[in-house]
């Protein structure tokens, strides 16, 4: 597709299960970030994934949470023993430079824990 | 640390008015400014990317302005329509620290009464 596909775009899940969130940037684009949106609340920054870089995980909340990018291309965000305040919109975006350039956002992950 | 600001957090216009929204940023050492609208439930749209070697930027009835000296940004909205209603974002990019994340301010969100 011409955009940032991500999925799911809805996830209810129960307190202390894993969740994973996927995103697909746009083709060729080298950057790409994680940011969460909670209800009423700025965007906050989670990781950033530069080229074949080591990414930038300063902004990961604790160590339940981890992401991965396979072969430059696609990311997923993990979310272990989830919790209710996990609940937020999960944000991808990608940009054709490592650094600076434009940003394309998806459309988001809803995830509700109960 | 670089913070962002953004006011006001909302606001209600009638159709056709020309409206200014404001972003504030606390370190002046920033790569760009890039404004972003959010429609409920979806995600960032980009609207338009100011170089820090810029002033500003146009694209049809926007209008974005840059003063890094100052530490601000101005989104103009001309002859505003009810299709203009949506939360508006800054971020920035900055250098320095160890991170090349964009820092958010938390949005206005712009009602435009037909």
């Amino acid at each position: 597709g011409a955009g940032v596909s991500q999925s799911p775009s809805n996830k209810v899940t129960e307190k202390g299960k894993d969740v994973e969130l996927r995103c697909d940037p746009i083709s060729g684009h080298t950057a790409l970030y994680w940011y969460r949106q909670s209800l009423g609340q700025g965007l906050e920054f989670l990781i950033y994934f530069q080229g074949n870089s080591a990414p930038d995980k300063s902004g990961l909340p604790s160590d339940r949470f981890s992401a991965e990018r396979t072969g430059g291309s696609v990311s997923t965000l993990t979310i272990q023993r989830t919790q209710q305040e996990d609940s937020a919109v999960y944000l991808c975006a990608s940009g054709d430079r490592d650094f600076g350039g434009e940003l394309f956002f998806g459309e988001g992950s809803r995830l509700t824990v109960l | 640390k670089q913070e962002v600001t953004q006011i006001p957090a909302a606001l209600s216009v009638p159709e056709g008015e020309n409206l200014v929204l404001n972003c504030s940023f606390t370190d002046s050492a920033i790569y760009n400014l890039q404004w972003f609208r959010q429609d409920p439930g979806k995600g960032l749209t980009s609207l338009l990317l100011i170089q820090s070697s810029q002033r500003e930027q146009t694209s049809g009835r926007l209008n974005a302005s840059l003063d890094k000296s100052s530490g601000r940004s101005t989104l103009y909205i001309a002859a505003s329509q009810p299709g203009d209603s949506a939360t508006y974002l800054c971020a920035v990019a900055s250098y320095g620290g160890a991170t090349n994340k964009l820092i958010f301010g938390t949005g206005t969100l712009l009602a435009v009464q037909p």
